[in-house]
């Protein structure tokens, strides 16, 4: 499988733990990107890195959340002291340097469940 | 504020007959606009897209038109088929701005139900 993989897919913890989540691009794709997606929304951007620099946030990035890209291969998304609200579908997307514009390769997502 | 409206939540289309989707935008520095598929339990995927100097973008039975003075673009797709059946999101994106290519703003999508 060539695709976007993300994981875990499913994971469930109580308010106030950290949790992290990993995406792996498709090979080769410098670009790599993180969204949201809450119930009965579309989904939200949260960042975006070419290879192993951070070059845009959104501001719903709170300071509970940070993303690295090591290396500029695989990413994670860390959640510190997780919260209610937190809980979502966390899209991990790459891209290459020469696709179409706006044309983003998703992963399944990782379903954040905090109780 | 939502930048990018897709005010039918669902939509029932018989198979073989025409589906349109739609869509509406507020922000006039949006400069490109996609659509993306997404079926369940799988991450949205990459449909079609139009960029803001043209009005009409086809790719077999998908077209999207947009219509700038009216902030309003839609999804025909004709025949519509049940493998169509899916959640279809909006987006748009100002390309120009100086950012990421990647940095979508989405609708809440409209789920498409094609009837064999």
């Amino acid at each position: 499988d060539t695709g976007v993989s993300q994981n875990p897919r499913h994971k469930i913890t109580k308010r106030g733990q950290n949790v992290t989540f990993r995406c792996d691009p498709i090979s080769e794709h410098n670009r790599l990107y993180w969204y949201r997606q809450t119930l009965g929304q579309g989904p939200e951007f949260l960042t975006y890195f070419q290879n192993e620099a951070q070059l845009e946030k959104s501001r719903l990035l709170s300071d509970r959340f940070s993303a690295e890209r090591p290396k500029g291969s695989f990413s994670t998304l860390e959640i510190q002291r997780t919260e209610q609200g937190d809980s979502a579908m966390y899209l991990c997307a790459s891209t290459p340097a020469t696709s179409r514009a706006g044309e983003l390769f998703f992963g399944e997502g990782s379903r954040l469940t905090v109780l | 504020d939502q930048q990018v409206k897709q005010n039918s939540p669902s939509l029932s289309v018989q198979e073989g007959r025409i589906s349109i989707l739609n869509c509406d935008y507020t922000n006039s520095m949006f400069d490109y606009f996609l659509w993306y598929k997404k079926y369940p339990a799988e991450g949205p995927t990459f449909l079609i897209s139009i960029s803001s100097i043209k009005d009409k973008n086809e790719d077999g039975r998908f077209t999207v038109f947009l219509n700038k003075s009216a902030k309003h673009l839609s999804l025909h797709i004709v025949p519509s088929q049940p493998g169509d059946s899916a959640v279809y999101f909006c987006a748009a994106s100002e390309m120009n701005y100086g950012g990421s290519q990647g940095n979508l703003i989405f609708g809440k999508g409209t789920k498409l139900s094609v009837k064999p």
